[in-house]
């Protein structure tokens, strides 16, 4: 059974902080997303990776892919308080049949 | 409308009654999904559909009846439900269901925005 765990579980820092979250498995994926989800909201896509080693930038959010394609982490620079919320991490199997398995996310809170 | 819509919102119902959860595609996506998410848990997969055919049903209790007429509709039908099934209901849909199933790059979801169901 394929499993993402994630760290740290919660987090809560001041507006202009840096943090990083991380994604970890011990299985090979073939893409991970990270998706950041809003109370009594859908989680909402924001970068797929594919590639082993990928470095994927959007805005002041920065995401890589490990070389084994089985970590990722998500670093986001001078945190926002719309930046609040539930990430969680999604990796699609790496073999056929194999669908997607979610982490159990990281909460943060960015404090103005 | 665009993206996953997803009806009700909010749903209260009695351990006895039966309801239904809908959910409605509109990005051409050949799969779609149920997920519950219950707090302090990861997202839970129930079932999928590829091409209006369930490929999956994650040992999900009977009382969970879901239907797939086409592509673009999923329901979740709901009977003789427990308080422990309160939770949140989401519909997702991707253009597979999963690697191997045709289509080339890589597969995403895109999640509706949820149907919070409390059971009395």
């Amino acid at each position: 059974t394929q499993l993402l765990e994630q760290s740290p579980q919660f987090l809560s820092i001041q507006e202009g902080e840096n943090l990083t979250v991380y994604c970890n498995s011990s299985s090979v994926f073939s893409s991970l997303q990270w998706y950041r989800q809003e109370p009594g909201e859908g989680p909402v896509l924001l970068v797929t990776v594919v590639t082993g080693g990928e470095v994927k930038k959007l805005k002041r959010l920065t995401f890589q892919f490990g070389d084994a394609r089985k970590d990722s982490s998500l670093h986001i620079t001078a945190a926002q308080p719309g930046d609040t919320g539930l990430y969680l991490c999604a990796g699609e199997g790496d073999n056929y049949g194999q669908n997607f398995v979610f982490g159990p996310g990281t909460r943060l809170s960015v404090l103005p | 409308e665009t993206g996953v819509t997803q009806t009700p919102r909010h749903l209260v119902m009695g351990m006895t009654n039966k309801k239904s959860l809908k959910c409605e595609q509109h990005l051409g996506h050949n799969a779609m999904y149920w997920y519950k998410q219950s707090a302090k848990k990861p997202l839970e997969l129930m079932f999928v559909y590829n091409f209006k055919e369930q490929t999956e049903n994650n040992s999900v209790p009977s009382r969970f009846s879901p239907e797939c007429p086409n592509s673009s509709h999923l329901f979740l039908h709901l009977h003789t439900l427990q308080p422990e099934d309160s939770a949140l209901y989401l519909c997702a849909s991707s253009q597979r269901a999963h690697r191997g199933a045709g289509g080339s790059g890589a597969n995403v979801l895109t999640f509706g925005a949820g149907s919070r169901l409390t059971v009395l």
